[in-house]
Formats: C-alpha cells, structure tokens, sequence
C-alpha cells in the first residue's frame, strides 16, 4: 500500500519568514495530494491540494509543489503569521476508489 | 451550512466494553470516512462508506466496524476495547468520495480507554 513519509515533524519559524514541508509517497500511481491544517480541537481542514497533471499550485501565501518523477511533494507557506502555527498533514492517493494516506503531520509553530 | 457533527465529543470507557460513535455529515454529502488519530500512527483510515454500502476499509481489526444510515448518518462501533483504542476518532464527509475529493472533518471524540 502507499506510504507517505513527512518532516520534519516540528518546525519553528519567526513570524514573516517562510516554512517547508516535505513529503513523500512510495505509491507510483497516486495523483492527489492534498495538505490540511488542523488546529488545536479541531479536525483537518484543507488548505489546498493538487493533482498530478500540475507541478505547482499556488493559493496567496501558500503553494505547493510537486515531482511525480522523485514522488515528493511540498508545502510552502511565505509570510508566515502567528495564526499559521497548527499541524500539518501531507497526503497521497489515487484518484478514484482508494483512501487518503496520511503522513504522521508537522507541528509548526510561528513565534511574533 | 452546518459543518460535520460528532457525537459524544469525549467519551471514557474501560477494558472489554464497546462504545459507538455518531457523524452527522454536512447535508448533500453521501461519503462518510472515519479516522484513528494517534500522537505515534498519525491518522489512519478506518473505512469509507457511500450511499450505505462499505466502499474500502483500511488496515484495522474486525472489531472496528460501521454502518451508514439511508440519510447519510454514519456511526462507527468498537467492540471489546483495547487500552490501544485510545484515540481520536475523526469522521469526515465529502460529496462523492474520499478519493480526490476534499474532505471536511468533524471536531472528532476523544475516546480514553481505562
């Protein structure tokens, strides 16, 4: 089955610098990959996802990128504000039929 | 629109009993997943259910068992519980599927096995 790998698992940025998570898959013919937020007692929210017909999908001060070719794809978040400290969780799957794999999540904490 | 619902939101239980959990999907979505959240595994996918019928199931004993209800409802039971068992258990609705579709969770209860 697919396995998606992320890191790191914390991460602590200054607020207005930039944040990166990676992550990777094993399963060569997933072609979704969303990324969600989760906040302190709340559940995942999406904050933005692509398919693999595209390299790179950008939604203001979030993007992300991805290589099916090395199968790893990233979330970059620039500006970083106070309110963008939560977990992050990558994701994989195929498009039609088969679950979300999640990776074990980054904690990222964003200090004023 | 009202978000996903589940209830109870805590929930403690001891060894042996059994507990079942409720999700009320947002109105419209006809796909209801659940999910184990742990600090060690991450979350992990229980299974999916569509128009009452299981569609896939993840990697979990057959104690973990679900069932749909014909408005969408869902509820999730665990038999003979496990000190293992505890976790948070999210439920997530979309409109046709886990796969490529996003996904809106509930809050989630946090089962504690004692």
């Amino acid at each position: 089955g697919e396995n998606v790998e992320q890191h790191p698992s914390t991460l602590s940025v200054q607020e207005g610098d930039s944040a990166v998570i990676k992550c990777t898959y094993s399963d060569s013919a997933s072609n979704y990959f969303p990324w969600y937020k989760q906040e302190l007692g709340k559940g995942p929210q999406l904050i933005i996802d692509i398919r693999s017909n595209v390299g790179e999908k950008k939604d203001q001060r979030i993007a992300v990128t991805l290589n099916k070719t090395a199968k790893h794809f990233s979330l970059h978040i620039t500006e970083t504000q106070p309110e963008d400290s939560a977990v992050y969780f990558c994701a994989a799957s195929r498009l039609s039929g088969y679950a979300l794999n999640f990776g074990k999540g980054t904690s990222l904490l964003v200090t004023p | 629109k009202a978000g996903v619902t589940q209830t109870p939101r805590y929930l403690i239980k001891t060894r042996g009993q059994q507990v079942t959990l409720s999700c009320s999907p947002i109105s419209g979505h006809r796909s209801v997943s659940w999910y184990q959240q742990t600090p060690g595994q991450g979350l992990q996918f229980l299974f999916e259910y569509f128009s009452e019928t299981q569609r896939n199931k993840g990697n979990f004993p057959g104690r973990f068992s679900g069932r749909q209800f014909s408005n969408s409802r869902s509820e999730m039971n665990v038999s003979t519980l496990e000190l293992g068992d505890s976790a948070l258990y999210l439920c997530a609705s979309s409109l046709a599927g886990v796969s490529g579709n996003e996904q809106f969770f509930g809050p989630g209860t946090r089962l504690t096995v004692l």
